[in-house]
Formats: structure tokens, C-alpha cells, sequence
């Protein structure tokens, strides 16, 4: 079945430093694929999305592309800020005709910034 | 529209007694889904209803485990006879868009711990 798979953390990084979280997929079809953001002591947050290959999805300052040859959509942001500290996931969706359009989501990527 | 609400925040209960938790979807989704999330998991898809049809059920979702959305609108899910092993975030999402790839608005969840 499909399945989601991202790099483990926590992910400690300095202040301005360039972020890399790596995602993976395996999918039927052509799934949308999503990166989400979990705040302490909050609920998920959609960060981007791409919904066909080759598209990047950005937002505050995070990027993905979705890349189909090498099934990735990894994130990244060029200066993290200590407000970037999160528990970020990588998801699909089914997006066939039909579908249930259910998310599948990876364990999740800590992010801790240190000043 | 408030977005998606979700009732109890937090829920202790003893082992053995049943729980309903409350879903306020957004008013125009006719989508609603609701996910498991355990500590240091992403979220796992339980349900989906559209409009009030239960179309699809995850194999986590035992016979002790049931969801309704009458009329549609709010859903309701109900758990009997709770074991420890059901301590989680219960999560509630709701969207409109069919096959777009557009994300799910998720609402901050109902935390369970069965003691």
C-alpha cells in the first residue's frame, strides 16, 4: 500500500542555518503529496502542498518540490528561526477518481532551533 | 466559520468505560475524516464519511469503535469498553474539494487516556 517515509529526528539546528527535511513516498497513481506542522500543544497546520509532479509548493519561507523520478518532496528553508520549531510531516493523498483522498502520513521530523 | 472544532479537549477515563467524542466539521465541507495519533506517530486515517455515508474504515478501527455523522453535518465517535492501548490524540479533519489535492482543515483534537 502506499506509505510515507521520512527522516527521523530531532532535527537540532542553530538559528539561520539551512533546513533539510528528507520525504519519501510510494504510491499507486499520482498522489498530491503535503508537508503538515505540528506546534507545541497545537493541531496540525497544512505548511504546502504540490498537487503534480514538478510542482513546488512554498510557504513562510518553506519549499518542497514534488519530484516523481526519485518519489521525494523534501523540505527545506534557507534560515530557520527558533519559531520554526515544530514537528513537521510529510503526507499523500490518494487523488484517483473515487478515491477516498484519505492522508498517509510519516512519523514526523522534530525540528528544534536553538538561538 | 471558526474552522474545525473538536469536543473534549481531554478526556481521562477508566478502563472499561465508554467515551464519545464530538466533531464540528467546517459548515461547507462535505468531507469529514477522522485519525489516531499516538506519541511520536503520525496520524493514522480510523474513517471517512461523505456527507453522512460511512465510505471507508480502516482495519484499526475494532468492533469496539464506532463513528456517525447524521444529517451530515457534526460527527460523533464512540468508543466502548476502553482499553489503555486506546490512549491517543483523536483527530477530526473535514474538506471540500474532490480530488484537487487541496489539504484537510484538522481541528486541535481530543486527547484520550485510559487509566
Amino acid at each position: 500500500g502506499d506509505s510515507v517515509t521520512q527522516m527521523e529526528g530531532p532535527v537540532t539546528l542553530s538559528e539561520e542555518a539551512f533546513l533539510t527535511i528528507n520525504c519519501t513516498y510510494t504510491a499507486t497513481g499520482y498522489p498530491s503529496l503535503f508537508w503538515y506542522v505540528q506546534y507545541p500543544g497545537e493541531g496540525l497546520q497544512l505548511l504546502l502542498k504540490a498537487t503534480k509532479a514538478d510542482d513546488k509548493g512554498s510557504n513562510k519561507g518553506f519549499e518542497a518540490t514534488y519530484r516523481k523520478e526519485t518519489t521525494s518532496f523534501h523540505l527545506e528553508k534557507g534560515s530557520v528561526q527558533v519559531s520554526d520549531s515544530a514537528v513537521y510531516f510529510c503526507a499523500l493523498s490518494d487523488q484517483y477518481g473515487g478515491a477516498t483522498n484519505k492522508l498517509i502520513f510519516g512519523t514526523g521530523t522534530l525540528l528544534a532551533v536553538q538561538p | 466559520d471558526t474552522g474545525v472544532s473538536q469536543d473534549p479537549r481531554h478526556k481521562i477515563t477508566k478502563r472499561g468505560q465508554n467515551v464519545t467524542f464530538r466533531c464540528d466539521p467546517i459548515s461547507e465541507h462535505n468531507r469529514l475524516y477522522w485519525y489516531r495519533q499516538t506519541l511520536g506517530q503520525g496520524p493514522e486515517f480510523l474513517t471517512y464519511f461523505q456527507n453522512e455515508a460511512q465510505l471507508e474504515k480502516s482495519r484499526l478501527l475494532s468492533d469496539r469503535f464506532s463513528a456517525e455523522r447524521p444529517k451530515g453535518s457534526f460527527s460523533t465517535l464512540e468508543i466502548q469498553r476502553t482499553e489503555q492501548g486506546d490512549s491517543a490524540m483523536y483527530l477530526c479533519a473535514s474538506s471540500s474539494q474532490i480530488g484537487t489535492g487541496l489539504g484537510y482543515t484538522f481541528g486541535s483534537g481530543t486527547r484520550l487516556t485510559v487509566v
